[in-house]
């Protein structure tokens, strides 16, 4: 089974923190994501990558960076944490020439900035 | 705009019940459509649906996809109080990599 640890479960940061979320798979798998997930709004996508140091906007880059250094490990940066990045964020892989996948998931790192 | 809209968002229903949650999407050319169950943490998967009518099932639920209409059902019967969750619609487009979700389905299941 593929595993997908985040580090965390529960993080409170203070406003301007810099905050680093880790996800780590280890399966081998070329592609992982992060989302962040609020009541409402459903999983919107901050960032993904396709492979190591390759990495891509999704629909809410913004206030966040990434870093793809290893194959396995895929880190999420709020380089100033705001009260409205409070949120569910969720790391996930698949591999996409295999064909077609969905995702595995992290188990979320709740993240409240106070 | 969204690709994929749930609906309805919310739902309360007694043990016993059969509910049909539903996911509509605008895209004609996609690899799949997943469908997810999400409790207090990561969503699980539960089924992915690639081809027209055909039904794929698991116990209870069971879940089909109609490329006419541009959805997909969900149904769970006989449900149990263990069938509360959030259930997530997403779409494997042809021209991306990411998964594009619907903001989902709250199914709450009373006693």
């Amino acid at each position: 089974d593929v595993k997908v640890t985040q580090s965390s479960r529960y993080l409170v940061k203070r406003t301007g923190e810099k905050v680093f979320l880790e996800c780590v798979q280890d399966m081998d798998h070329e592609n992982m994501f992060w989302y962040r997930q609020d009541p409402g709004l459903g999983l919107r996508l901050i960032y993904f990558s396709y492979d190591v140091k390759m990495k891509e906007k999704g629909d809410i880059p913004e206030g966040y960076s990434v870093s793809r250094e290893k194959k396995e490990r895929f880190s999420l940066i709020l380089e100033s944490a705001s009260t409205n990045q409070t949120s569910m964020y969720l790391c996930a892989t698949n591999r996409y020439r295999a064909g077609n996948y969905g995702y595995t998931f992290g188990s979320g790192t709740r993240l409240t900035v106070v | 705009e969204d690709k994929v809209v749930q609906s309805p968002l919310s739902l309360v229903v007694h043990e016993g019940d059969t509910v049909t949650l539903n996911c509509s999407y605008e895209v004609t050319n996609f690899r799949s459509l997943l469908w997810y169950k999400q409790e207090k943490k990561a969503p699980t998967f539960l089924f992915m649906l690639t081809s027209s009518g055909i039904e794929k099932k698991s116990g209870r639920l069971s879940s089909i996809l109609d490329k006419k209409e541009l959805s997909s059902i969900l149904n769970i019967t006989a449900t149990q109080t263990g069938d509360s969750a959030i259930y997530l619609c997403a779409l494997n487009s042809n021209s991306g990599y990411a998964l594009n979700f619907g903001k989902g389905t709250s199914l709450l299941v009373t006693p």
